[in-house]
């Protein structure tokens, strides 16, 4: 089992439509979650955090489920611009992150 | 966005040769990380550094070595390519090592190993 578990996708979504992507992990004892984005053969950059409250920011909010060992991803009014790959990452041993390998999403007008 | 470079941005060599990718920093950040990403698989460390002249090893550093001089360069090294090391290779930076805190990526480097 891969420590960090992601739908490659690719999710194909109207503009406007609300889309919603899982991620699970299986280091019960991580205690740092992320969303990065990567565009196109770019490199990734941080979206957001995600905190054990949940967290938001603009049109996303992240979520964290210890309990089932998963955190989530939700766009709402989505963008053209939204089109890109999510990478879910959390945090391994010795202070190193651990990757998810992506969920690709794609805006259609 | 972040002062990091990597170069060359691309790069094709043959089974056998020695490889060396760059990565150049500005913005003074004590750890430094090669990543190497392939489809299917999320990023995976290679190496990673804590401060000049202090390295350790990743998941994959089989097959690499790394080296840093200053703090504003971290070199990986492929001492022999190998066909299985094609691959994009991404360095990245951060302020703190812990996993708390954000990395900040270079563009990437896309090697092909024939």
């Amino acid at each position: 089992r891969k420590e960090v578990e992601q739908d490659p996708g690719p999710f194909n979504v109207p503009e406007g439509a609300t889309v919603a992507f899982n991620c699970t992990y299986s280091n019960s004892a991580s205690q740092s979650f992320f969303w990065y984005r990567q565009d196109c053969r770019k490199e990734p950059k941080l979206l957001m955090s995600v905190y054990s409250s949940g967290n938001e920011d603009g049109r996303f909010t992240a979520q964290l489920n210890r309990a089932s060992q998963y955190i989530s991803l939700l766009i709402r009014d989505s963008k053209l611009s939204d089109s890109a790959t999510y990478l879910c990452v959390t945090a391994g041993s010795n202070y190193q992150l651990i990757w998810g390998a992506g969920t690709k999403l794609i805006i259609k007008p | 966005d972040a002062g990091i470079t990597q170069s060359p941005r691309h790069k094709v060599t043959e089974t056998g040769t020695p490889v060396t990718l760059r990565c150049h920093q500005t913005e003074n950040h004590r750890y430094m990380y090669w990543y190497r990403q392939d489809p299917g698989h999320g990023l995976r460390l290679i190496h990673y550094s804590y401060g000049v002249k202090d390295t350790d090893k990743g998941e994959v550093s089989d097959g690499y070595s790394v080296s840093r001089s200053k703090t504003e360069d971290f070199l990986l090294t492929l001492e022999s390519a190998t066909s299985s090391q094609t691959s994009v290779y991404f360095c990245a930076i951060s302020e703190v090592g812990q996993t708390s805190y954000e990395q900040y990526f270079g563009p990437g480097t896309r090697l092909t190993v024939t």
